[in-house]
């Protein structure tokens, strides 16, 4: 079964405008994290934000938001002000158990910034 | 710190031969992961490590595939013989915690873009 789910295969959204890259997950396991990485077309994974299943409070990192929906199961990626350089993949993974397990990726979600 | 390091960056082999990926982790970290990526499957996870101890290698394709990590700063992914189907970003990441810290990102090398003929 797929653990994440990111149903939005591409965005457009205007510069400076915010924009929500859904996130959806399952999983039976009551300690998890959530973690958004963005891909840029050079190639490269570049962590954005984490999220751990007990955190009450929503992530924020800079322009990068987490809306943290447990009942849901969703872990959206809200950015804010967005620029021409965040046009790039943005994964939305999931790590189960308290181990160091590895991540679950979603199929991704193509954003691209208009000017 | 140099990050992750992988190498190479980029490979072109015909089909049939060996190919020999190759990884560094970051210094001090104890979990690595092998990653493939394609089009077609995403992200999707090889093999990975704790400790230099393979932990789970159920995501490698098939014998033609094989992982080493002789020790806690060098790891290799090999296929032999490669096909045209290999073709793929491979990306290995490292993670610095082995016991307790969910909340530990991944932190990626920068990939080999392998492409078999």
């Amino acid at each position: 079964a797929q653990k994440i789910t990111q149903t939005q295969p591409g965005m457009f959204v205007q510069e400076k405008e915010a924009v929500t890259l859904d996130c959806t997950y399952d999983t039976s396991d009551p300690s998890y994290g959530l973690f958004w990485y963005k891909q840029p077309s050079s190639g490269e994974m570049i962590f954005l934000i984490y999220q751990g299943s007990y955190d009450q409070q929503n992530a924020t990192e800079g322009r990068y938001s987490l809306n943290f929906q447990k009942a849901r199961k969703s872990a959206n990626l809200v950015i804010s002000a967005s620029q021409l350089g965040d046009s790039a993949m943005y994964f939305c993974a999931m790590r189960e158990g308290k181990r160091n397990t590895p991540l679950v990726f979603g199929k991704g979600t193509r954003l691209s910034v208009i000017a | 710190d140099a990050g992750v390091i992988q190498s190479p960056r980029h490979e072109v082999t015909e089909m049939g031969q060996e190919v020999t990926l190759r990884c560094k982790p970051i210094s001090g970290h104890n979990s690595l992961f092998w990653y493939r990526q394609t089009m077609m499957r995403g992200l999707e996870l090889l093999i990975y490590f704790n400790n230099n101890v393979p932990i789970d290698d159920s995501g490698m394709p098939e014998d033609r595939f094989s992982a080493k990590m002789p020790n806690a700063s060098f790891s290799t992914l090999k296929i032999q013989p490669s096909e045209p189907r290999d073709s793929a970003v491979y990306f290995c990441a490292s993670s610095p915690s082995g016991l307790v810290g969910i909340g530990d990102e991944q932190f990626f090398g920068p990939g080999t873009r392998l492409t078999v003929l």
